[in-house]
């Protein structure tokens, strides 16, 4: 199985900040990525597919990147309703495999 | 807008059976392929199972192959999760998601049920 391991595990950040969070799979996974954000109590939410797409309604303060096995969301202007945890997860081969979440938090 | 809605969760004891259903709406139910995806009790995602538009190809993870079944009835607009000699690390919320890309899918999940919780304890 493709392992993804996503850093930080957290981040504490103040509203405006630029944050970055990396996501890296065990194997190459071509642009075969997936980010989603997930609030307390709720569904996880598409943002951005195969690593830069960004998915319909989706603010355009998030942005991503990478190809291959690493990989990067940013969100360029950090806004309340950003705060929730973000998960990576590879669509290149099953069984698809999720990174283990980075927590965003206000500071 | 696209709506789906899962049912069926609930308590089990170990070693028994249950079946998720997952009812859909707003979408062409029939070119999606559609997956099940659980979460465990303040952890994270694990993909479970997916199954194509038609039901003739379907995928599952290793820690549930031989135990649960995914399913669809396309004239009812209707995902099945059949769970069977459930475990305790079973317990999990119980999400039904659909694909974005259509016919056999590929693991983008565009739209997400609430879900369902599930809970495997004697």
């Amino acid at each position: 199985d493709i392992q993804m391991t996503q850093s930080p595990s957290s981040v504490s950040a103040s509203v405006g900040d630029r944050v970055t969070i990396t996501c890296r799979a065990s194997q190459d996974i071509s642009s075969w990525l997936v980010w989603y954000q997930q609030k307390p109590e709720k569904a996880p939410k598409l943002l951005i597919y195969t690593a830069s797409n960004l998915q319909t309604g989706v603010p355009s303060r998030f942005s991503g990147s990478g190809s291959g096995t690493d990989f990067t969301l940013t969100i360029s202007s950090l806004q309340p309703e950003d705060f929730a945890t973000y998960y990576c997860q590879q669509a290149n081969s099953f069984p698809y495999t999720f990174g283990q979440g980075t927590k965003v938090e206000i500071k | 807008e696209v709506h789906l809605l899962e049912s069926g969760g609930g308590l089990v004891q170990p070693g028994g059976s249950l079946r998720l259903s997952c009812a859909a709406s707003g979408f062409t139910f029939t070119t999606s392929a559609m997956s099940w995806v659980r979460q465990t009790p303040g952890k994270g995602l694990e993909w479970v199972s997916s199954i194509s538009h038609s039901g003739g190809s379907t995928y599952s993870a290793d820690s549930v192959k031989g135990r649960f079944t995914i399913s669809r009835d396309n004239s009812k607009n209707t995902l099945y999760l059949q769970m069977n000699r459930l475990r305790a690390e079973d317990t999990a919320v119980y999400y039904c998601a659909k694909d974005l890309r259509l016919y056999d899918g590929g693991g983008i999940c565009d739209y997400w049920g609430r879900g369902t919780l599930v809970t495997v304890s004697s």
